[in-house]
């Protein structure tokens, strides 16, 4: 089955500076990878995806990148704001038919004011 | 339009009671499914269902039963609780798409203490 590591687990970051997360899965089949923020006593939301046709996706000062053949793909937020500061879990599965997700263990983003 | 919708938001129980956590949907979607999430564990799957009638394990399946008798509701049981079952759990529900973009939508959560 499919395996995806994320990392690093907790990131500290200063307001205004940029930071990435990182993801790595082993099904070569995946093709499509959903990123969700949970913010505390919340369940996880959506806040961008990608399939695996772009190489590249931004929304504002979102954006996430993936690279097939290493099996890699990346959450970039750039001037970072205090309001971002929660939990980020990435995930693969195969779009379509009834194919469940596998989510990464998630990182705990700090952004310090 | 309420999403997914969890009840209770918060739990506690005495090792070997029973009890059933509920989920419901508004949004016609075909597949749920019910994750835990427990400290540098993420999101671990427990049972999903992709139509009414239709029910399988995930990764811990152990100790929890499911059913899907509507499309809307997707009940986890805890027969005989377990202070190892002590954690927050997730519904989740995602519409069924040939191609497309299909992102699980998730209710608040519930979160279950055994003593």
């Amino acid at each position: 089955g499919e395996n995806v590591e994320q990392h690093p687990s907790t990131l500290s970051v200063q307001e205004g500076d940029s930071a990435v997360i990182k993801c790595t899965y082993s099904d070569s089949a995946s093709n499509y990878f959903p990123w969700y923020k949970q913010e505390l006593g919340k369940g996880p939301q959506l806040i961008i995806d990608i399939r695996s046709n772009v190489g590249e996706k931004k929304d504002q000062r979102i954006a996430v990148t993936l690279n097939k053949t290493a099996k890699h793909f990346s959450l970039h937020i750039t001037e970072t704001q205090p309001e971002d500061s929660a939990v980020y879990f990435c995930a693969a599965s195969i779009s379509g038919g009834s194919y469940i997700p596998t989510f990464g263990r998630g990182t705990s983003l700090i952004v310090h004011p | 339009n309420a999403g997914v919708t969890q009840t209770p938001k918060f739990q506690v129980l005495k090792t070997g009671q029973s009890m059933t956590l509920q989920c419901a949907q508004d949004m016609n979607h075909e597949y749920m499914s019910w994750y835990r999430q427990d400290p540098g564990m993420g999101l671990r799957l427990i049972h999903y269902s992709v139509g009414a009638g239709i029910t399988d394990q995930g990764e811990v399946p152990n100790g929890y039963n499911v059913s899907r008798s509507t499309t809307e509701d997707f009940p986890l049981r805890l027969l005989s609780a377990a202070p190892s079952q002590t954690s927050v759990y997730f519904c989740a529900s995602r519409a069924y798409g040939q191609a497309g973009n299909q992102p699980q939508h998730f209710g608040d959560g519930t979160r279950l203490s055994i003593l």
